[in-house]
């Protein structure tokens, strides 16, 4: 069963304090990765994507993969309460192009 | 350039109805997929289409099925509606493996 899993939350965090967000998956072929924020009532949007190993920065946030282990986080520096919303992991299966996504986990960024 | 755009925002029906939802993608993008969101189950993947053709199908039952046209407009059809069919559908439109959402239809059945 292929699956991403995250921690449904809720995470709180102070505001200006790291955030941190894991997702596992299962599909070692897995290969692409991406961030999605969905604020309460709207649509996903995209934040990041990451396809190496290693870290992708891009403002306050930053992507980490880790395909041997098999996770993928983001961390936001300098939570702001904007910031509160739910974080959509999702990895995409090159074979047929699908995306899993995960379950999602709620951020609350506490001022 | 216009975004995702999804017809209606808001259905209510009732068991054994069916429901037709329209997306229109953004210009130039020719692949469309449909997502199901519910708080209990996250979002479902249901299928998508790319140049007319659907290219992934997730697993939902028959009832559920869709269409692209050769504008790159995606339809999606529930047939015989049941009361765990509502929730928030959303349609994503690609490029180069980005995907756009809409604002999705909220379908609730009663």
């Amino acid at each position: 069963q292929k699956e991403v899993e995250q921690n449904s939350g809720p995470l709180s965090v102070p505001e200006g304090a790291i955030a941190s967000l894991n997702c596992t998956y299962s599909d070692r072929v897995s290969q692409s990765f991406f961030w999605y924020r969905q604020y309460s009532g709207k649509s996903p949007e995209l934040i990041m994507s990451i396809y190496s190993n290693g870290d992708k920065e891009d403002g306050r946030f930053t992507a980490q993969l880790n395909k041997a282990s098999q996770y993928v986080s983001l961390l936001i520096r300098d939570s702001q309460p904007s910031d509160s919303a739910t974080y959509l992991c999702a990895v995409k299966m090159d074979s047929n192009y699908q995306l899993i996504w995960g379950a999602g986990t709620k951020l609350i960024i506490k001022p | 350039k216009a975004g995702v755009t999804q017809t209606p925002r808001y259905l209510i029906k009732t068991r054994g109805q069916q429901v037709t939802l329209s997306c229109s993608p953004i210009s130039g993008h020719r692949s469309v997929s449909w997502y199901q969101q519910t708080p209990g189950q996250g979002l479902q993947f249901l299928f998508e289409y790319f140049s007319e053709t659907q290219r992934n199908k997730g697993n939902f039952p028959g009832r559920f099925s869709g269409r692209q046209f050769s504008n790159s407009r995606s339809e999606m059809n529930v047939s015989t509606l049941e009361l765990g069919d509502s929730a928030l559908y959303l349609c994503a439109s690609s490029s180069q493996g980005t995907l756009h959402f809409g604002n999705g239809t909220r379908l609730t059945v009663t």
